[in-house]
């Protein structure tokens, strides 16, 4: 079966500092991976997806980036954090055309 | 404009009683709607898929129904239970892509279920 990893589960960075989380899935090949973050009464805003390795597209402009290093692996970042980047922030996968989508069990970041 | 809307926004009930939930969608062309169950700081998860040929799909406690022609949704829960303490999420998926990036997601509504 598959299952989707994310960590830290918690992080508290002060304002300027760099971020990297990590997601990873085990038990399917070439998903496509997706980065989201929700905010506190919002709705989940997609960040970042990747269809392949190397490749990745943003839907929203920000200071943040994101990389797939492996075909299973999805990574998160950013140079210099600001206040509005605090969130959930949520990795997911799927197979092909993204219909159903699997989620991890979320990054609860604070910037302070 | 895409959108999909949910209500109410939060819910208070007591442990044994039925709720709905309701989802108004605005998406257009339709592929499916999904409705996932989200405990606190944790992942959403699926709970039920239905695509537009679809009237009612149902899991366990949970039962969806779609209307597609009026664009509604709801998500009725029986004899609720502690656990069903939750944000319930509706998602409808647009245009087929590649990337699957046609999802629309509603804000949610937080129940809470009470002994």
């Amino acid at each position: 079966s598959q299952t989707i990893h994310q960590w830290p589960a918690t992080l508290v960075q002060p304002v300027g500092s760099p971020l990297s989380l990590e997601c990873t899935v085990e038990g399917t090949s070439n998903p496509n991976l997706y980065w989201y973050r929700q905010a506190a009464g919002r709705g989940l805003q997609l960040l970042f997806y990747s269809v392949g390795i190397g490749q990745i597209s943003s839907e929203v402009p920000q200071n943040l980036s994101a990389s797939r290093p492996q075909d299973r692996q999805f990574i998160l970042s950013s140079k210099k954090l600001l206040l509005s980047d605090s969130g959930f922030y949520l990795c997911a996968w799927s197979g092909f055309g993204g219909h159903e989508q699997y989620f991890g069990p979320g990054t609860r970041l604070t910037v302070t | 404009k895409n959108q999909v809307e949910q209500s109410p926004q939060s819910l208070i009930i007591l442990e044994g009683k039925n709720c709905t939930l309701q989802c108004n969608y605005t998406v257009s062309p339709f592929s499916n709607l999904r409705w996932y169950k989200q405990d606190t700081g944790r992942g959403p998860v699926s709970l039920t898929i239905m695509t537009f040929s679809e009237n009612t799909k149902s899991n366990g406690r949970y039962t969806a129904t779609l209307d597609a022609d009026t664009k509604q949704s709801s998500l009725h829960i029986t004899a609720s239970q502690l656990s069903d303490s939750a944000s319930y999420i509706c998602v409808v998926s647009g245009t087929f892509n590649q990337a699957g990036t046609a999802l629309i997601f509603g804000k949610g509504t937080t129940l809470s279920v009470s002994s």
